[in-house]
C-alpha cells in the first residue's frame, strides 16, 4: 500500500496570509490526525478526523482549522499566519481511533516558513 | 491531559553497546504507548508499540518495558549500530482523550 502523503512539503508565505495543507491517507484508513513539530514544542497534537468528524483538538488558536473529505483525504488550513507557526506540519493516519485500534502512521510532512 | 516526559533529552553511546531511553506518563488510562523514530529530515516512523496489558515486548534488537504501576515505560536498543542514530519519541495514548501526547524526543547518537 501506499503510504501518507502530503503536499505540498515546502511553503514560504508571509505574515498575515492563509494556507492550506493536505493530506492523503493510507488506502482504508479513516482516521487522520495533524500535529505541529518544532525544536523549541516538539510534536503538538492539533487535531483528529475520522469519517469526516472532527472528534478532538488540541490546544491551538481558531486560526488553525480543518476539515475531511468523503475519501478520508484531510485539509488543514491556518489562517491570519505569524511567525511562530512556522514549523513542520505532519498528518498521520490510522485505521481507527489512533490507540490500540489503530496504530498511527505519518507522512513525510508539510515544512511551513512564515517570513 | 496527559504530560508526557522523557529522559534523556541526548544519548551518545558507543556503536555495540546499548541505550536506554526513559518516559513517564500521567493519566493512568492511557492503554497505548508507541515509539517512533526520526531520522532528520525524515517523517517519524514507527518502530515499536506497547499495551497496557502487555509488561515487556521484543523485537530483534529493540524492546520496551511498561510499569503501569509506577506509570513509565523505557525503550532497549542493544547492539546499537551508527544507523540507530536518530530522535526517538515515546507517546502515550488515552482513550478517552483519542489523542496521542509525546514526549519531547531524545536524540541519540551512536559513535563508531
Amino acid at each position: 500500500k501506499a503510504g501518507v502523503t502530503q503536499t505540498p512539503r515546502y511553503l514560504i508565505k508571509t505574515r498575515g496570509q492563509q494556507v492550506t495543507l493536505s493530506c492523503s491517507p493510507i488506502s482504508g484508513h479513516r482516521s487522520v490526525s495533524w500535529y505541529q513539530q518544532t525544536p523549541g514544542q516538539g510534536l503538538q497534537f492539533l487535531f483528529e478526523y475520522f469519517s469526516e468528524t472532527q472528534r478532538n483538538k488540541g490546544n491551538f488558536p481558531g486560526r488553525f482549522s480543518g476539515r475531511q473529505f468523503s475519501n478520508s483525504r484531510s485539509e488543514m488550513n491556518v489562517s491570519t499566519l505569524e511567525l511562530g507557526d512556522s514549523a513542520l506540519y505532519l498528518c498521520a493516519s490510522s485505521q481507527g481511533t489512533g490507540g490500540p485500534e489503530g496504530t498511527q502512521y505519518f507522512g513525510p510532512g508539510t515544512r511551513l516558513l512564515v517570513l | 491531559g496527559e504530560n508526557v516526559e522523557q529522559h534523556p533529552s541526548t544519548l551518545s553511546v558507543q556503536e555495540g553497546d546499548s541505550a536506554v531511553i526513559k518516559c513517564t506518563y500521567s493519566d493512568s488510562a492511557s492503554n497505548y504507548f508507541p515509539w517512533y523514530k526520526q531520522e532528520l529530515g525524515k517523517r517519524p516512523q514507527l518502530i515499536i508499540d506497547i499495551r497496557s496489558n502487555v509488561g515487556e515486548k521484543k523485537d530483534q534488537r529493540i524492546a520496551v518495558t511498561l510499569n503501569k504501576t509506577a506509570k513509565h515505560f523505557s525503550l532497549h536498543i542493544t547492539e546499537t549500530q551508527p544507523e540507530d542514530s536518530a530522535v526517538y519519541f515515546c507517546a502515550a495514548f488515552a482513550g478517552s482523550a483519542r489523542q496521542l501526547t509525546f514526549g519531547s524526543g531524545t536524540q541519540l547518537t551512536v559513535l563508531p
